[in-house]
């Protein structure tokens, strides 16, 4: 089945330093890709929708300036969380729509981000 | 807005148990519904759809029902078994190419 990678799967960093976040369909093109939020035992918020050479599509609450997106390629989306607080810890989540089959959302496993 | 409600966990069942996991939604026209299952440790993974009134998803002896009449898409299985322990998310997407709207979550624990 189609895969969806993460990297890194954890990572911790200081307060006030940026950490981004690649998300990679290994096996098909991606022309969306879907950036999720997940903290401890809630379900998963959709933080923003990330089109291939446009702008990002942010949910309301959620800053474009902190959380910034780049869809580059049809199989790279990357998220970068900019001057990282210990609130921004969580768990962060990609998932990505095949171009040739838009009924289905394939996720990443996810990126475990703590910040000190 | 569209919306998706789940029952509250944690459910813990013995195995070979019946579980059903209640999930009802709100959405304006036709969404498909789905049933994802996050492992510990791992991402979430498709379990099941429907993308019609009256279709039923089935996968690893788990069946939910797409039932318009009640907006409810309850995940059903006759005997679980340990394997089985991880969160189950149900969901909807209102259109082909938009994102998921997930419930909260059911953590389900079976023990032997």
């Amino acid at each position: 089945g189609a895969v969806v990678s993460q990297h890194p799967s954890r990572v911790i960093c200081k307060s006030g330093t940026s950490v981004k976040i690649e998300c990679r369909s290994l096996d098909f093109q991606a022309t969306t890709m879907f950036w999720y939020r997940q903290f401890p035992k809630k379900s998963l918020m959709l933080m923003a929708t990330s089109n291939e050479g446009s702008k990002a599509t942010y949910e309301q609450g959620v800053e474009k300036d902190k959380f910034l997106i780049n869809h580059a390629s049809l199989t790279l989306s990357t998220l970068t969380v900019t001057s990282a607080h210990p609130e921004d810890s969580s768990f962060y989540i990609c998932s990505a729509n095949p171009r040739l089959n838009t009924d289905t959302q394939y996720f990443g496993p996810g990126t475990r981000l703590t910040v000190l | 807005g569209n919306s998706v409600t789940q029952m509250e966990g944690p459910v813990t069942l013995s195995e070979e148990a019946f579980l059903t996991i209640n999930c009802t939604y709100t959405a304006t026209g036709y969404p498909s519904l789905f049933w994802y299952v996050q492992y510990p440790g791992e991402g979430l993974q498709l379990l099941l759809k429907a993308t019609k009134a009256d279709d039923k998803g089935s996968n690893k002896g788990f069946e939910a029902t797409y039932r318009k009449e009640t907006t409810s898409f309850h995940l059903e299985k006759g005997s679980v078994q340990v394997s089985d322990s991880a969160v189950y998310f149900c969901a909807l997407r209102a259109s082909g190419n938009t994102p998921l709207v997930f419930g909260k979550g059911t953590r389900l624990s079976v023990i032997a």
